[in-house]
Order: C-alpha cells, then sequence, then structure tokens
C-alpha cells in the first residue's frame, strides 16, 4: 500500500481554487526528497506535472502550482478547467524497506 | 521528442511469465535510468523497480523481489521486464518510464495491458 496519503477526491466549479494533500512521513517526504506530481487523464498514461517540488515542465500552465513542508506537499489548480479533470499523483523517494519509489494514493479531481 | 514504445497486450494463465518490452527512441538511451510501474485496474500507481541502462544494474520493491527481473539490451535501446508466477492480481497496465533524477519520472511509455486469466 502507498505510503503517501492523498485525498480521494476533491472537486471545484470552473474557475475555482483547488489544493490535493500529500502526507507522507520522516522517511520520504519529511527527510528531504523531493516531490513530484503527475497528472493522468482517463484513458492514458500519467504525464508529469510538477518536478522537485515547485517546479513546471515546459508547456504545463501556471495555474498549476505546488510546495513542500516538513512531512507534506500539496498541489493547487487556480483557474480550474473541464480540461483539470483528472487522477493527480504525488510521489517521492522512500528510505525505508518498503521500497525507494513511492506514489501517493491518487487524487480524483472533478469539475462541476 | 523521446519515446518510451512498449510492446503490445498479453493475455497470460496463473503460473505463467510475461516479458515486456520498452524501446526509447533517444540515442542517449544510457543515460537515463528507467522505472516500471504498474497500475491494476482502477487503482493507484505501483513502482515495481529501476534500472540503470548503463551497467545493467536494478534494484526492486520489496513486494515484487523473487519474481521480477529487469534486464536491458543497448544495442537496441530497449529495456525488459519480466515478471514471473503471475496470478490475478497482476492484472494490471505496466509503465516504462525515463527517470531524470531530480527532474522526477519526465517520458512514460504508452502501458502494455497485461491481464491473468484462467
Amino acid at each position: 500500500q502507498s505510503v503517501l496519503t492523498q485525498p480521494p477526491s476533491v472537486s471545484g466549479a470552473p474557475g475555482q481554487r483547488v489544493t490535493i494533500s500529500c502526507t507522507g512521513s520522516r522517511s520520504n517526504i519529511g527527510a528531504g526528497y523531493d516531490v513530484h506530481w503527475y497528472q493522468q487523464l482517463p484513458g492514458t498514461a500519467p504525464k508529469l506535472l510538477i518536478y522537485g517540488n515547485s517546479n513546471r515542465p515546459s508547456g504545463v500552465p501556471d495555474r498549476f502550482s505546488a510546495s513542500k513542508s516538513g512531512t507534506s506537499a500539496s498541489l493547487a489548480i487556480s483557474g480550474l478547467q473541464a480540461e483539470d479533470e483528472a487522477e493527480y499523483y504525488c510521489q517521492s523517494y522512500d528510505s525505508s524497506l518498503s521500497g525507494f519509489y513511492v506514489f501517493g494514493t491518487g487524487t480524483k479531481v472533478t469539475v462541476l | 521528442q523521446v519515446q518510451l514504445v512498449q510492446s503490445g497486450a498479453e493475455v497470460k494463465r496463473p503460473g505463467a511469465s510475461v516479458k515486456i518490452s520498452c524501446k526509447a527512441s533517444e540515442y542517449t538511451f544510457t543515460n537515463y535510468y528507467r522505472h516500471w510501474v504498474r497500475q491494476a485496474p482502477g487503482q493507484g500507481l505501483e513502482w515495481m523497480g529501476i534500472i540503470n541502462p548503463s551497467a545493467g544494474s536494478s534494484s526492486y520493491s520489496q513486494k515484487f523481489q523473487g519474481r521480477v527481473t529487469m534486464t536491458r539490451d543497448t544495442s537496441t535501446s530497449t529495456v525488459y521486464m519480466e515478471l514471473s508466477s503471475l496470478r490475478s492480481e497482476d492484472t494490471a497496465v505496466y509503465y516504462c518510464v525515463r527517470d531524470s533524477e531530480n527532474y522526477g519520472m519526465d517520458v512514460w511509455g504508452q502501458g502494455t495491458t497485461v491481464t491473468v486469466s484462467s
């Protein structure tokens, strides 16, 4: 099972701002390892959305932003659009025996 | 643009093995580690392991230790993932993913569906 916990779902109306939390522990996020975020549109492979805690790859709109603090991280989507309806996953590295790279449980974003 | 092209869908019986390939379009094949990540139907992403295409060394999630083997062929820029002793719970889409170190998992293959059914 995932060692990074996310809310199962969040929703918002078009134009609103939503946030997704990613709660870890001292063996992953709290140990200083980077957090990355991925967006998975229905029926497609995941896509890198945020790398290195808060950086957007080329082509990712600036309404996506992220941060990290302590043992948690968060992703914010401002100006929510219909095309943002997708599953979002956080990912980090874990130094415990559970195995190196870990993903969050995933959050479904619904645009109302 | 870098692409990872995976082999096609597989249907296997319980107890069998499956071997999936992932061919990279980049010429710097050995510069980037590759992960294998799977996703069971309606479930989240699960990390399976990682291979260093240059050295051929690999590390696996404890969950798959003893059942998974990751290899590479540098002459064809291809990595492989073999999973043995398949059971129904291994039914999933398997992704090959490029690791860019501090830049995350930046290139994903299209996924290979493996169905395990008697």
